[in-house]
């Protein structure tokens, strides 16, 4: 079976530094893969999916961008961290012969 | 623009009882539902899905109720137990999409 792995768990940056959150996956090949954030008291939201390497859909405009180097990484990044940046951030994988998506254990974000 | 409502921010119910969590959706190309557990600090975890052609879908004490023509589903959860307390989200795609589109979640109390 799949599994997704997520780091860091927890962080805290301050504003205008920069961001990596990095998510590897075992057991599958070629996922799509994907970042969602959830933000204080609110639901699951889209950032960034990947069919493929070097192939990112963007959801939501932000200073956020993502990266897929390998089939089986996906890297979240930002050049400079903004407070709203704040928020529990999840990496997730579709595989190709259905809709279902699963999630990795999440990383926290704390921007001071 | 949401897609994906979860009206109830909230829901209390005694151990033992029914839980019964709804969802409304307002994209008629949605063809594929599914529920997802979450506990504080983890990602969401797959509950139960269901496909636009059944209106039923049973596992366990989870039972996932599809009306097309309302475009609504629910969840329930009989017998409810402490465990069960927890974020829950829903969750819509269409089969040729690779995203959902999630509801903002329904936390649930399960009561001893």
């Amino acid at each position: 079976s799949q599994t997704i792995h997520q780091w860091p768990a927890t962080l805290v940056q301050p504003v205008g530094s920069p961001l990596s959150l990095e998510c590897t996956v075992e057991g599958t090949s070629n996922p799509n893969l994907y970042w969602y954030r959830q933000a204080a008291g609110r639901g699951l939201q889209l950032l960034f999916y990947s069919v493929g390497i070097g192939q990112i859909s963007s959801e939501v405009p932000q200073n956020l961008s993502a990266s897929r180097p390998q089939d089986r990484q996906f890297i979240l990044s930002s050049k400079k961290l903004l407070l709203s940046d704040s928020g529990f951030y999840l990496c997730a994988l579709g595989l190709s012969s259905g809709n279902t998506i699963y999630f990795g254990e999440g990383s926290w974000l704390t921007v001071v | 623009d949401q897609q994906v409502k979860q009206n109830s921010p909230s829901l209390s119910v005694q151990e033992g009882r029914i839980s019964i969590l709804n969802c409304d959706y307002t994209n008629s190309m949605f063809d594929y539902f599914l529920w997802y557990k979450k506990y504080p600090a983890e990602g969401p975890t797959f509950l139960i899905s269901i496909s636009s052609i059944k209106d039923k879908n049973e596992d366990g004490r989870f039972t996932v109720f599809l009306n097309k023509s309302a475009k609504h589903l629910s969840l329930h959860i009989v017998p409810s137990q402490p465990g069960d307390s927890a974020v829950y989200f829903c969750a819509a795609s269409s089969l040729n999409d690779y995203k959902l589109s999630f509801g903002a979640g329904t936390t649930v109390t399960v009561r001893a």
